[in-house]
């Protein structure tokens, strides 16, 4: 069975810190795709990232970064000099290639409060 | 572009009532259709899943019940709602890339 485990429910930051929300899933399949969302006040879940298995490379989006290592089954979150606008609940999710229907596995989710 | 609305936005319905949450989704064909609720803590809970018309899959046994009549509509119903089934209501949609794109949402309070 598949799983996501956001171990870290709330973090609280002032701005222009960085953070890392961190994410380790459990998986038996090799091929599966993994996901962050966003959150808001507002509730409307925010697509940020898709990562499949066979891509290791990090990747940078202006303040947010992505580390994938299947070594550790890890998808961390890195948002750089945090501002205001970046708190949110976040979730990171999985899904697999095959027999799914494309249905993701949610993680709890992390709840980030960025002080002014 | 897609989009995917969803109404009403807030209901308040007492113990008992029925139920329907419309979900519609524009600018793309046969997509996989969702509907998860989110109670009052952050979890996300997946209610139902379609991905074709008139093919509904339940995640969890419940007085809920699903239905695509067309090919970008999924509502979410039931005949007598609990106290239960207050929550954060979201449909989702995806294409072949897997993703899922979100509506805004429907927060639906029973009294």
């Amino acid at each position: 069975a598949q799983k996501v485990t956001q171990a870290q429910t709330e973090i609280s930051v002032v701005e222009k810190e960085d953070v890392t929300l961190d994410c380790v899933y459990e998986t038996r399949d090799t091929t599966y795709y993994l996901f962050w969302y966003k959150q808001p006040p507002s509730g409307e879940l925010v697509f940020l990232i898709r990562r499949n298995s066979f891509d290791e490379q990090n990747e940078i989006s202006g303040r947010y970064s992505w580390n994938f290592q299947k070594s550790t089954s890890s998808f961390n979150f890195t948002i750089t000099a945090s501002q205001v606008v970046d708190s949110a609940v976040y979730f990171c999710a999985l899904t697999l290639f095959l027999g799914s229907q494309g249905n993701l596995i949610f993680g709890k989710g992390t709840k980030l409060s960025v002080k002014p | 572009s897609q989009t995917i609305h969803q109404w009403p936005a807030t209901l308040v319905q007492p113990v008992g009532s029925p139920l329907s949450l419309e979900c519609t989704v524009e600018g793309t064909s046969n997509p996989n259709l969702y509907w998860y609720r989110q109670a009052a803590g952050r979890g996300l809970q997946l209610l139902f899943y379609s991905v074709g018309i008139g093919q509904i899959s339940s995640e969890v046994p419940q007085n809920l019940s699903a239905s695509r009549p067309q090919d970008r509509q999924f509502i979410l119903s039931s005949k007598k709602l609990l106290l239960s089934d207050s929550g954060f209501y979201l449909c989702a949609w995806a294409g072949l890339t897997y993703e899922q794109y979100f509506g805004p949402g429907t927060r639906l309070t029973v009294t």
